[in-house]
């Protein structure tokens, strides 16, 4: 049973390019979360999705950034216009199901560059 | 003040010995709590969680919960160097349905020295 999925590993994007981060959840699983953790910072929340829905972005970026979660295909975490400050690591995170006992488990992370 | 608050550390302990963890926390509805542990450069991994006051026992790793208290700990016995690592405390809001939306700790950076 493969565990959260998360391509590419790394991502080095010049300043003004755009960044696409994509994630596959835990099979069975349709919550996906966002996280970002910045060097010598801890994990910061940015969004959670269900399938075709956002839940929860109050954790993102007013500008450039934006997250999807189709129908088909995994959950996107597109950051437009990248600046050197959006360097940091992204973590995915899915859950089977909403509820105070839930438990989330993480992808491995896309580790973004800006050069 | 934070909604939840670890001991920055570094703790280090010696091989074989106890390691305690401790993570406080601001909202007192909040119902379950988590453990990670993040390596060097490694993603986040659950070890524990725990969602009534209380102890709870997961082979070397025990987890403490005092509501009353809004207090969480995290001890690891018979500690290993490959124990070293960072701990993340994490929580979800009280309330509400975004309840994989956690909030972390700073993180306690664990180092078992042999």
């Amino acid at each position: 049973n493969a565990g959260v999925m998360q391509n590419p590993r790394h991502l080095v994007r010049r300043r003004g390019q755009e960044a696409r981060l994509r994630c596959s959840p835990m099979k069975g699983h349709s919550h996906v979360y966002w996280y970002r953790q910045l060097p010598e910072e801890g994990l910061k929340f940015m969004v959670y999705l269900q399938k075709e829905n956002i839940i929860d972005e109050s954790g993102m970026p007013k500008e450039r950034f934006s997250a999807e979660f189709p129908k088909e295909g995994p959950s996107i975490l597109r950051i437009q216009q990248v600046v050197r400050g959006d360097s940091a690591a992204y973590f995915c995170a899915s859950s089977p199901l909403q509820g105070h006992d839930t438990e989330a488990f993480f992808g491995q992370g896309t580790r973004l560059t800006v050069v | 003040q934070k909604e939840v608050e670890q001991n920055s550390g570094p703790l280090s302990v010696p091989e074989g010995a106890i390691a305690s963890l401790n993570c406080t926390y601001s909202d007192r509805g909040s119902q379950s709590f988590f453990w990670y542990r993040q390596y060097s450069g490694k993603s986040p991994e659950l070890i524990m969680s725990i969602y009534s006051n209380g102890d709870k026992e997961d082979g070397r790793f025990t987890a403490q919960l005092n509501k009353a208290s809004q207090y969480v700990s995290l001890l690891i016995r018979d500690s290993q160097p490959s124990d070293s690592a960072t701990y993340l405390c994490a929580a979800p809001p009280a309330g509400g349905t975004s309840y994989g939306k956690l909030t972390f700790g700073q993180g306690t950076i664990l180092t078992v020295h042999p």
